[in-house]
Order: C-alpha cells, then structure tokens, then sequence
C-alpha cells in the first residue's frame, strides 16, 4: 500500500512569513511529486509539480525533492491571508496517471 | 476550469437506495476519476477509466460502479446507499502533468 504521509496541522504562520509544508512517501519508485491547494468547499487545484531532485521556484512557491529521503516540502513565501487553504501532497509513479494523495494540511496565515 | 462538470452538486438520499453521480468533460481527455474526500483521508481513488468502457478499480472500490460509454462522460453508481458513503465525490481528468478536479458532489445518505 502506497502511503503519503502530511502534518494534518494547523499550521499557523504571520503575513509575510514563509509557510512550509512537509510531506514523505512510501514507494521508493516514485518519480513524480504534486502540490494541491484546496480552499474550503472547492476542489483541490495544481500548484506545483516536481519530477527531479532539488528545488523548482514558481513565483512566491518553492517545491523541494530529496529522493533519498522519500521527502518532497512546499515553501511559500511572503504569505498572504489568501494562501490560508489545505495543501495536498500527491505522488505517482509515473505522470499524473495514477496519484497517491496525502490527508493534506491546513494552513492559517494571520494578519 | 478544465471543462469538467459533476451533477448533481448536492444530494441527500436514504440508505438502501441506488445513487448515480455524472461527471461530463469537454476535453476529450481519455483518463478520467472518482474521488471521494473524507476528512482525515485526503483523497481517495474509488475507480478510474482509461478509455470508452476500459475502467479500474482504485483503492476504495466497494459499494461502488462505474461506467463510461462515451469519452465525456464518466457515471458512479453507488447500488445501494450505505451512511458510510456520505461524503464529497470529485471527478478527475488527467493530462500528462496534472488531474483537473471536477466541482465536487457532497452526497449525504441517511
């Protein structure tokens, strides 16, 4: 059994702070890796994906992948009260064929 | 949005009787998915097609059907409603780099 494992929180962090948020995986055959925001009653959205080790910036996020470590992080930084949702970890094997999610975690960003 | 609808959006049915969720997609994508999302369980596969009568079945399969006769539209049918199936379903398309979610079904059997 595939497992993907997140800090449920929550996780609160002050506007303009840097949020980071931690996931680990199971399957050591993993080759792609997948963060979701999801806001209260709406379907999970992409906001990032990572095939390779080390660090892929899109803006304010950062996604980081160790392998070696079965460790893939998100860092958003400068946050602003509208980063506060559940973020959703998700890993596959392959493409986004077939996804693993984590349970997810919620974060509060405070004025 | 990707193209992707799920009616109905609310539902409210009694245990024992059958349900049937729809999800239509415009995108003429060839994998699509059922999701259900329970707190503290994430999201969790229930099945999934890989083309026109081609399906799977994903780690929660029990109590649950699906079938998929066009490409656009992807049916879950729960045969006989049980409270334990009470919760928000999500239907899925998948490109290469990502699976685009559906507005999502809160489904509540009593």
């Amino acid at each position: 059994q595939k497992e993907v494992e997140q800090n449920s929180g929550p996780l609160s962090v002050p506007e303009g702070a840097i949020a980071s948020l931690n996931c680990t995986y199971s399957d050591r055959g993993s080759q792609s890796f997948f963060w979701y925001r999801q806001y209260s009653g709406k379907s999970p959205e992409l906001i990032m994906f990572i095939y390779s080790n080390g660090d892929k910036e899109d803006g304010r996020f950062t996604a980081q992948l160790n392998k070696a470590s079965q460790y893939v992080s998100l860092l958003i930084r400068d946050s602003q009260p509208s980063d506060s949702a559940t973020y959703l970890c998700a890993v596959g094997s392959g493409s986004a064929r077939q996804l693993t999610f984590g349970s997810g975690t919620q974060l509060t960003v405070l004025p | 949005d990707a193209g992707i609808t799920q009616s109905p959006r609310h539902k409210v049915t009694e245990t024992g009787t059958p349900v049937t969720l729809r999800c239509h997609q415009t995108e003429n994508h060839r994998y699509m998915y059922w999701y259900r999302q329970d707190p503290g369980h994430g999201l969790r596969l229930i099945h999934y097609s890989y083309g026109v009568k081609d399906t799977d079945k994903g780690e929660v399969s029990d109590g649950y059907s699906v079938s998929r006769s066009k490409t656009e539209d992807f049916l879950l049918t729960l045969e006989s409603a049980t409270s334990s199936q009470t919760s928000v379903y999500f239907c899925a398309i998948s490109g290469q780099d990502t699976q685009y979610f559906g507005p999502g079904t809160r489904l509540t059997v009593l």
